[in-house]
């Protein structure tokens, strides 16, 4: 089985401030991890993905996560807030190899202060 | 240029009349899924199809059927939809191996009166 865990269903954060959106996951097998973005009126579309290799993944609009087996979490973080990073992200886990069920994290919406 | 598209996009309509979500995707994948998006919820998945002709239910099925005569496409349909039914839908598909990130639609706006 398999879950995730978003810490924080709505983050406020000034234009240009660190945004931090915390997710944490558990899963029996080395999971596949990833973090899709939803603007309003929009399908998901996915910013980045951690399947093996580097732990620091980088994903589009300056965004990046990192994976930490440890800690069992993949938090994604970007420098500096932008008023078009506004949007619901949503943390996503699989289980590595096949066709597995993709487990969604209730999601995080942010929303950028000016 | 690599698409789920998904009709209609908006959808009102009375507790008891049967519809039909269509998707449809270009990209040969073989999974396709949909999902429920509910506030406070996330996405939950309903059905989830492997290849053509090979479906299985997924967290919340209840009142749902799907099938999968094509590859290329996934409908959803809502024998008898009720007012719990209220939601956004949004189908899915996704690749092997390392691509394995899901391509969403632009999801459905339904609502059951």
């Amino acid at each position: 089985a398999q879950s995730v865990t978003q810490l924080g269903s709505h983050v406020s954060v000034s234009e240009g401030a660190l945004v931090l959106l915390r997710c944490n996951y558990s899963s029996s097998v080395p999971p596949y991890l990833f973090w899709y973005v939803q603007y309003p009126n929009q399908g998901l579309q996915l910013l980045l993905k951690y399947t093996t290799g580097a732990t620091l993944v980088k994903g589009i609009n300056g965004f990046e996560a990192e994976f930490k087996k440890s800690e069992t979490s993949f938090h994604l973080t970007k420098p500096s807030a932008h008023m078009s990073d506004a949007a619901e992200y949503f943390c996503a886990v699989t289980p590595s190899g096949g066709y597995q069920k993709v487990t969604f994290g209730t999601g995080t919406k942010l929303q950028v202060i000016p | 240029e690599a698409q789920v598209t998904q009709n209609p996009r908006y959808l009102i309509t009375v507790t008891g009349k049967k519809l039909t979500v269509t998707c449809s995707q270009n990209m040969n994948h073989e999974y396709m899924s949909w999902y429920r998006q509910d506030p406070g919820l996330g996405l939950r998945q309903i059905y989830y199809s492997m290849n053509v002709e090979v479906t299985d239910k997924g967290d919340v099925p209840e009142g749902y059927k799907v099938s999968r005569k094509e590859k290329r496409n996934f409908p959803l349909i809502l024998e008898s939809p009720s007012p719990n039914q209220t939601s956004l839908y949004f189908c899915a598909s996704r690749g092997r191996g390392l691509n394995t990130e899901a391509f969403f639609g632009q999801g459905t706006r339904l609502t059951v009166v």
